[in-house]
């Protein structure tokens, strides 16, 4: 298994350009989110989904929209990229009650 | 409004010293309180903990539930250099959601 991949790794955009982070699970868990962590800040929820066709708002979903169209794959489209979404982007995984299992991550930047 | 605090915000120790991070939480429809280990990339999940004052362990690890009162602590004794992360606490909300939400954490650095 090759657990939660994220990709790509690195991203720098220019403000007002869109883009979209791709991660996806080769575990079958019916859950998935996206949580961005910033200096000071911990982590914060973006967008959950707890199975194909659902999905549903976290803390901070202003500027981001998600869709799970399979079980395995859950992208995160930034519409109009600001200098305040400029973060680590983490994409998680598990069954339900299960702990989350966290990918490496994706560091963007927006000049 | 929803919070977990954790402390201290650093921590400085030499290897084989035993060290405790504290966690406190006010979480809404609270279901788990997880720890979790970042060294440079991915937080790596060391314990979920549901039921108070039954004590998890992992090796040198451990961690234990206060749900009185809304406390854990992670326990680590005979501290190594490998040990050196930040040490991040979630409470789990609105029930049984897997939605997190997390302190800003510890960074713990283990001197030889």
């Amino acid at each position: 298994n090759a657990g939660v991949t994220q990709t790509p790794k690195f991203q720098v955009l220019k403000t007002g350009q869109s883009m979209t982070l791709q991660c996806a699970q080769d575990m079958n868990h019916e859950y998935m989110s996206w949580y961005r962590q910033d200096p000071g800040m911990g982590l914060r929820l973006i967008h959950y989904s707890v199975g194909a066709g659902i999905t549903d708002q976290g803390e901070v979903p202003n500027g981001y929209n998600v869709s799970r169209s399979t079980t395995e794959d859950f992208p995160l489209r930034l519409l109009s990229a600001a200098p305040s979404q400029t973060s680590v982007y983490f994409c998680a995984s598990s069954p339900r009650g299960q702990p989350l299992h966290f990918g490496n991550g994706t560091r963007l930047t927006v000049t | 409004e929803d919070k977990v605090v954790q402390s201290p915000l650093s921590l400085v120790v030499h290897e084989g010293d035993t060290v405790t991070l504290n966690c406190s939480y006010e979480v809404t429809n609270f279901r788990s309180l997880l720890w979790y280990k970042q060294e440079k990339k991915a937080p790596t999940f060391l314990f979920m903990l549901t039921s108070s004052g039954i004590e998890k362990k992992s090796g040198r690890l451990s961690s234990i539930l206060d749900k009185k009162e809304l406390f854990s602590i992670l326990n680590i004794t005979a501290t190594q250099t490998g040990d050196s992360a930040v040490y991040l606490c979630a409470g789990e909300y609105g029930g049984a959601t897997n939605k997190l939400i997390f302190g800003t954490g510890t960074l713990l650095a283990v001197q030889p």
